[in-house]
């Protein structure tokens, strides 16, 4: 266990569900993110809180849609996904919106778009 | 975007020192380089950060010239459980003048018995 929970672990849904991906971290960290990692590929930004705001939308689909309602919750609302979007999706925390502080993963969700 | 990529991938034996190198030219001034280890299945771990010249702790050493164009993760007497991904990650100066916190493109590392 690291500090940052994610849930659920996986996760199938078809291209006309709605479902939301959940992140809670109790390190007292004030910045939290959002990572799509696909098959073979490197980490990838998708979305920044800091305090609660969000500083960084790396040209995520709309279908895609973050929550961040406190520094400790974090969500990513999901429809009308596409089969592409299949991926292990991360969330990180850090003390600072600042890669020097070091980021904390979760485990990832294991999304599976059928 | 200036790419901050390594070796895709890396074999090695039990008990040998391991080096993997990243390079990242286009590194922000005043940004670290951290270091992170992933198993399938889980998110990355943080292993090591450093500035310049060299750190170490008790799982690995980063070496870092004086240019920080590039940095070296040196994992000393391997075993078959550091079998992994690593990553690096720097801050990276954007033209709009803002950083990008980039991943490496990951090396992945096979331990052999």
């Amino acid at each position: 266990e690291t500090g940052v929970t994610q849930t659920p672990r996986h996760l199938v849904m078809g291209m006309t569900n709605k479902k939301s991906l959940k992140c809670e971290q109790h390190l007292g960290h004030n910045a939290m993110y959002w990572y799509k990692q696909s098959a073979k590929k490197p980490l990838e930004l998708m979305f920044v809180y800091n305090f609660k705001e969000q500083t960084e939308n790396n040209s995520v689909p709309s279908r895609f849609s973050p929550e961040c309602p406190n520094s400790s919750h974090l969500f990513l609302h999901l429809h009308t996904l596409q089969p592409e979007d299949s991926a292990l999706y991360l969330c990180a925390s850090s003390e600072l919106d600042r890669g020097n502080y070091g980021y904390t993963f979760g485990s990832g969700t294991r999304l599976t778009v059928v | 975007l200036a790419k901050t990529t390594q070796p895709i991938s890396m074999d090695s034996y039990e008990g040998q020192e391991v080096n993997i190198t990243c390079s990242h030219n286009n590194i922000a001034t005043n940004d670290y380089i951290t270091w992170y280890q992933q198993f399938p299945s889980q998110g990355p771990r943080f292993i090591i950060q450093g500035y310049k010249t060299k750190v170490t702790n008790e799982v690995a050493s980063l070496f870092i010239p004086a240019d920080r164009k590039s940095s070296t993760l040196s994992l000393p007497r391997v075993s078959l459980s550091d079998t992994a991904v690593y990553y690096c990650l720097v801050g990276d100066i954007q033209t709009s003048g803002t950083y990008k916190y980039i991943f490496g493109t990951g090396t992945r590392l096979k331990v052999l018995a």
